[in-house]
């Protein structure tokens, strides 16, 4: 079992370039999220997923926009990216949102 | 929406030794998880407790629901359980997760 796998592991962008994130699962979980996390703090919901064909804004949803048309995959967009945007980005998946939280290894993204 | 501050900022422990993480909550939480940050940034899922105790070999975790509160404890630490130490809760709708700001662990052979 793979698990959650993100791609890709790394990026550099210049302003006003975009770039789409994926997040797959294979544990037919129900709920994705997206996470990002900056140097020395906790993480922080972006959007998230409870089922095929939905998503919903979290915490810090502006500049970004996802879709997940299929149950197993979950993507991020960035349109327009921004150096505040520069940040790791961490893909979850949760049975129900309460058990088996399984996050990917992390995006790491650089905007110059 | 949901504070929560976790407790101490930084610990740093000699091989052996144990100790107490606390996680506080601004207001109840019916979805409280422990997850554990290792030196390369993998984040693993340690327990999901919104109440009561779990053991799960050296860790265990206690949530006190009803004052909002929940403990991480580390016997006999070794230099694997350094890291970043993360709780997170939420009752909202999705499940949604609020993390707190992490307690920083080292553990010194």
């Amino acid at each position: 079992n793979a698990g959650v796998t993100q791609t890709p592991k790394f990026r550099v962008l210049k302003t006003g370039q975009s770039m789409t994130l994926l997040c797959a699962q294979d544990m037919n979980h129900e709920y994705m999220y997206w996470y990002r996390q900056d140097p020395g703090m906790g993480l922080r919901l972006i959007h998230y997923s409870v089922g095929e064909g939905t998503t919903a804004k979290g915490e810090v949803p502006d500049g970004y926009n996802v879709s997940r048309l299929k149950k197993q995959n979950f993507l991020l967009g960035l349109e327009s990216a921004a150096p505040s945007q520069t940040s790791v980005y961490f893909c979850a998946s949760a049975r129900d949102g309460f058990y088996g939280y399984t996050f990917g290894s992390g995006t790491r993204l650089t905007v110059v | 929406g949901i504070q929560v501050e976790q407790s101490p900022p930084d610990l740093i422990l000699q091989e052996g030794a144990n100790s107490t993480l606390r996680c506080n909550f601004s207001d109840s939480v019916n979805n409280l998880q422990w997850f554990h940050q290792n030196p390369w940034g993998q984040l693993i899922n340690l327990f999901y407790i919104p109440s009561g105790t779990k053991q799960n070999g050296r860790l265990s975790a206690t949530t006190v629901a009803t004052e909002r509160y929940s403990l991480l404890y580390i016997s006999s630490s070794q230099t694997t359980d350094s890291g970043v130490y993360f709780c997170a809760g939420g009752k909202a709708a999705g499940n949604k997760l609020t993390f707190g700001g992490g307690t920083r662990v080292l553990v010194k052979p």
